[in-house]
């Protein structure tokens, strides 16, 4: 299985501040990476799919960018809302694979 | 609007086969993929499995003995059964849609889940 790590774990930051997430695939993935929003108690939430197009309805604050090992998830602007948990997940091999995820909470 | 809906029993015994219905409303099941994965206590997401509009399957080799994914189009229902269930089960257990997305090159698509459910938690304890 392709194994998948995110760093950093967690991540403090303030409204308005520029977040850059990274996630690291054991292997190459070509661009068969998306990127996941979670809540505690919600839905999941797709941002980003093939590492870089942003899912239909998410705010272009988000960004993606990456092939191979190395992909990053940036948030331009931090909104309240925007405080959560970022996972990959990688599509190039199954079994579909998930980051642990980082945490971005409020400084 | 898609919605998904997970519901089944909180706790299970070891042992014992747990089984999971997820609910789809606003939607037809045609042409997605229908997905069950689990979050096991501080750790990451963990694929289970899924089953396709044309029935095919596909689930994680570490699974694949114990997990059968099936479903009741008249309801607009699938189902998760995970037999011999042990304390390493224990996990918030979500449904979710699929779908392989243009990833920008011919015949190269990304797999991803584009509608979750909300989980639902399960204990495994005697």
């Amino acid at each position: 299985d392709i194994q998948m790590t995110q760093s950093p774990s967690s991540l403090s930051a303030s409204v308005g501040d520029r977040v850059t997430l990274t996630c690291r695939p054991s292997q190459s993935i070509s661009s068969l990476l998306n990127w996941y929003q979670h809540k505690p108690g919600k839905a999941p939430r797709l941002l980003i799919y093939a590492a870089s197009t942003l899912q239909s309805g998410v705010p272009s604050r988000f960004s993606g960018s990456g092939s191979g090992t190395e992909f990053t998830l940036t948030i331009s602007s931090l909104h309240p809302e925007d405080f959560a948990t970022y996972s990959c997940q990688q599509s190039y091999i199954s079994p579909f694979t998930f980051g642990p995820g980082t945490k971005v909470d409020v400084k | 609007q898609v919605q998904l809906q997970e519901s089944g029993p909180g706790l299970v015994t070891p042992s014992d086969t747990l089984s999971l219905t997820c609910t789809v409303s606003g939607d037809s099941k045609s042409n997605y993929y229908w997905n069950w994965l689990r979050q096991p206590p501080g750790k990451g997401l963990e694929w289970i499995g899924y089953l396709s509009y044309s029935g095919s399957r596909s689930n994680n080799p570490s699974l694949d003995s114990r997990v059968t994914i099936s479903e009741d189009t008249s309801k607009n229902q699938f189902f998760l059964r995970l037999t011999s269930v042990t304390a390493a089960d224990a996990a918030i257990y979500f449904c979710a849609r699929g779908e392989f997305f243009d990833a920008g090159t011919p015949n190269f698509y990304s797999y991803g889940l584009d509608v979750w459910g909300q989980g639902t938690t399960v204990t495994v304890s005697s």
